[in-house]
């Protein structure tokens, strides 16, 4: 089945605090992309990478880091957390034909 | 990016079709029309897309204008799993490049049992 993870699913953390949401799949996809959802402001892009070793800035980078060292995963790091990244987060991945984006089931993420 | 209004909410009765309209008068000759909807608690899921012709597939129906200024996503038979925010997006069409999609608010989609 084809399939995009997240961990965690939810996280409650404090201000400047490292942490690391992972995001995995399964469909050998070179195309994957990390999206914040904010009432009122729908789904922005952070990052997006289009194969290994290739990540590019979204609309709203700032305060996050990506890394893709292999195909299958796409970590997204927040390097010192802000209550302002107080946010729900969504991974994603895109078919071969470029139609069909598959998302991950999100991380609701506080920072306090 | 071209933009699409949608309305904000509407209601349905269980087992009736549903017809969610969308504009995007400044669509581009190359914009794709995509329909992706989100469950309470999930990510977006894939609905439909299509370019200029009707599409059929087994979750819904896209009926495009002949002008391509609007579209409508078609629920033939409405269930109380379709009660979803569904999004209507227009994408570019390119070999390469950033596959980012822009959601806007959506239409909030309430089945009425």
């Amino acid at each position: 089945e084809a399939q995009v993870t997240q961990n965690p699913r939810y996280l409650i953390t404090v201000t400047g605090k490292k942490l690391t949401v992972t995001c995995s799949q399964n469909m050998n996809h070179e195309y994957m992309s990390w999206y914040r959802q904010d009432p009122g402001l729908g789904l922005r892009q952070i990052y997006y990478s289009m194969n290994v070793e290739v990540t590019d800035k979204g609309d709203v980078p700032e305060g996050y880091k990506v890394s893709r060292k292999e195909k299958r995963n796409f970590p997204l790091i927040l390097e010192s957390p802000s209550p302002n990244q107080t946010s729900l987060y969504f991974c994603a991945t895109i078919s071969g034909q470029g139609y069909e984006q598959y998302f991950g089931p999100g991380t609701r993420l506080t920072v306090t | 990016d071209a933009k699409t209004t949608q309305p904000n909410s509407m209601e349905s009765n269980e087992e009736e079709p549903v017809h969610l309209p969308c504009n995007h008068s400044t669509i581009s000759g190359t914009d794709y029309i995509h329909w992706y909807r989100q469950l309470p608690s999930q990510g977006p899921e894939y609905v439909i897309h299509g370019l200029t012709s009707n599409v059929n597939n087994r979750m819904a129906s896209l009926a495009i204008a002949e002008d391509r200024k609007s579209s409508t996503l078609i629920l033939h038979r409405a269930t109380l799993r379709d009660a979803a925010v569904y999004y209507c997006i227009l994408r570019r069409d390119s070999n390469f490049g950033n596959e980012k999609l822009t959601f806007g608010t959506g239409t909030r989609l309430t089945i009425i049992p």
